[in-house]
């Protein structure tokens, strides 16, 4: 089967610059989440989806970060305002429902300068 | 709120040699999951291994296998043979089995390095 598909792999954007990332999960996958690993750390939770519902965001700063998977498919994530510590890799991962585990995609690594 | 610790920033091996990395966590849960994780640098995070809380039998999968111990809430993961293709980032990982919460508490990871 085809895995967890995302895009772009790569984006630099000055601060105060918005930017959004796309996620396509394995077909059929009704949970969908997404995690921010800043270089030296391990990936933190963002925010998880079970179909287009959001179960848990309770770290997304939502000041600045947005979410959304309209159809329960794709999702997108958006910055807007970026800021310098939000350089980071932007990982997406889906499974078939949240008691199993997720496959991760190879994620967008963000430079915002 | 559980947190998963390891102590290792970088740990290096020789090739067919064994190396052991550590992982100690903090919860009050008693039903959970641990795991570990490799991330070469394509970014992709790959399973290695899983270990389920209520099983005293320790996971193994090939050449790598975990030493798990509740009481002291410690994970730590041996791989045997090492090979060239082992060296990555390793983190550990933390899923409550609890309620609906399925997210991935990680540690910071060690960076492990295979040399000939």
């Amino acid at each position: 089967e085809a895995g967890v598909a995302q895009s772009p792999r790569y984006k630099i954007i000055e601060k105060r610059q918005s930017v959004a990332f796309w996620c396509n999960p394995i077909s059929g996958h009704a949970t969908l989440y997404w995690y921010q690993q800043i270089l030296g750390q391990g990936p933190k939770l963002l925010i998880q989806f079970q179909n287009n519902g959001v179960v848990d965001d309770s770290q997304l700063p939502k000041d600045r970060f947005s979410a959304e998977r309209l159809k329960g498919v794709d999702s997108t994530l958006k910055i807007q305002p970026a800021k310098l510590e939000d350089s980071a890799v932007y990982l997406c991962a889906s499974s078939l429902n949240q008691d199993l585990l997720g496959t991760f995609g190879s994620g967008t690594r963000l430079t915002v300068v | 709120a559980q947190t998963v610790t390891q102590s290792q920033p970088e740990m290096s091996v020789q090739e067919a040699e064994t190396v052991t990395l550590s992982c100690t966590y903090d919860t009050s849960e008693s039903d959970y999951y641990l795991f570990w994780y490799k991330q070469p640098p394509s970014r992709q995070m790959i399973l290695v291994i899983r270990q389920e809380a209520y099983k005293q039998q320790n996971a193994t999968e090939n050449r790598f296998s975990v030493n798990f111990q509740k009481a002291a809430k410690s994970f730590s993961l041996k791989i045997s043979d090492s090979q060239l293709g082992d060296a990555a980032m390793y983190f550990c990982a933390y899923r409550s089995n609890t309620g609906t919460a399925s997210k991935l508490t990680f540690g910071t990871g060690t960076r492990l390095q295979v040399t000939l």
